[in-house]
């Protein structure tokens, strides 16, 4: 079975602090990693896309992949409490791509003013 | 920027009963995906959709059916509603390489069997 590992919290962040979300994953042949955010009662949306081992920033998010490991994080700094929110790392398993991401079950992350 | 669209939002369905949910997009993309999202769970693929006519099973495709005739819509449908089948349900689409573009989702519509 292949899977997508997160630890489902809540996660809780004191705001203007970092927040270090984790995630793990089964299969050494995936291609394309992803984060989103989802708030309570709405749907997924993307936060960022990830391909290759190393850091990627965006604005206060960051992301980073390693591989080797199987992990991919995601940081998010000087916390806000709109930050608020279930975060749900996707990654591309399958056989050629086409048949979706493979979606962990969140972590809850709370944003303390 | 219409992007991903579903209806109904909400519905309530008695045991037996059978409906559609409509998903419909209009930005070109190729290939599309029901997803269920079950309370403090994550994400689980349905049925999904190549292209025109082209369809496949996800991980929970038992209870459901789905068609695509056009490149625009992607309909899911429930024959005999179970309580089972309770839960939020997402259409999303993505397009150019699947294998590494980011999926657009709809805003869901939440059913409830009872």
């Amino acid at each position: 079975q292949k899977e997508v590992e997160q630890n489902s919290g809540p996660l809780s962040v004191p705001e203007g602090a970092i927040a270090s979300l984790n995630c793990t994953y089964s299969d050494r042949g995936s291609q394309s990693f992803f984060w989103y955010r989802q708030y309570s009662g709405k749907s997924p949306e993307l936060i960022m896309s990830i391909y290759s081992n190393g850091d990627k920033e965006d604005g206060r998010f960051t992301a980073q992949l390693n591989k080797a490991s199987q992990y991919v994080s995601l940081l998010i700094r000087d916390s806000q409490p709109s930050d608020s929110a279930t975060y749900l790392c996707a990654v591309n398993i399958g056989r050629g791509g086409a048949d979706g991401l493979t979606f962990g079950k969140g972590t809850h992350l709370i944003i303390q003013p | 920027n219409a992007g991903v669209t579903q209806t109904p939002k909400f519905r309530i369905l008695k045991i037996g009963q059978s409906m559609t949910l409509q998903c419909t997009q209009d930005m070109n993309h190729n290939y599309m995906y029901w997803y269920r999202q079950d309370p403090g769970m994550g994400l689980k693929l349905i049925y999904y959709s190549v292209g025109a006519g082209i369809t496949d099973k996800g991980e929970v495709p038992n209870g459901y059916n789905v068609s695509r005739s056009t490149t625009e819509d992607f309909p899911l449908r429930l024959e005999l509603a179970a309580p089972s089948q309770t839960s939020v349900y997402f259409c999303a689409s993505n397009g150019g390489q699947a294998n590494n573009s980011p999926l657009h989702f709809g805003n869901g519509t939440r059913l409830t069997v009872t």
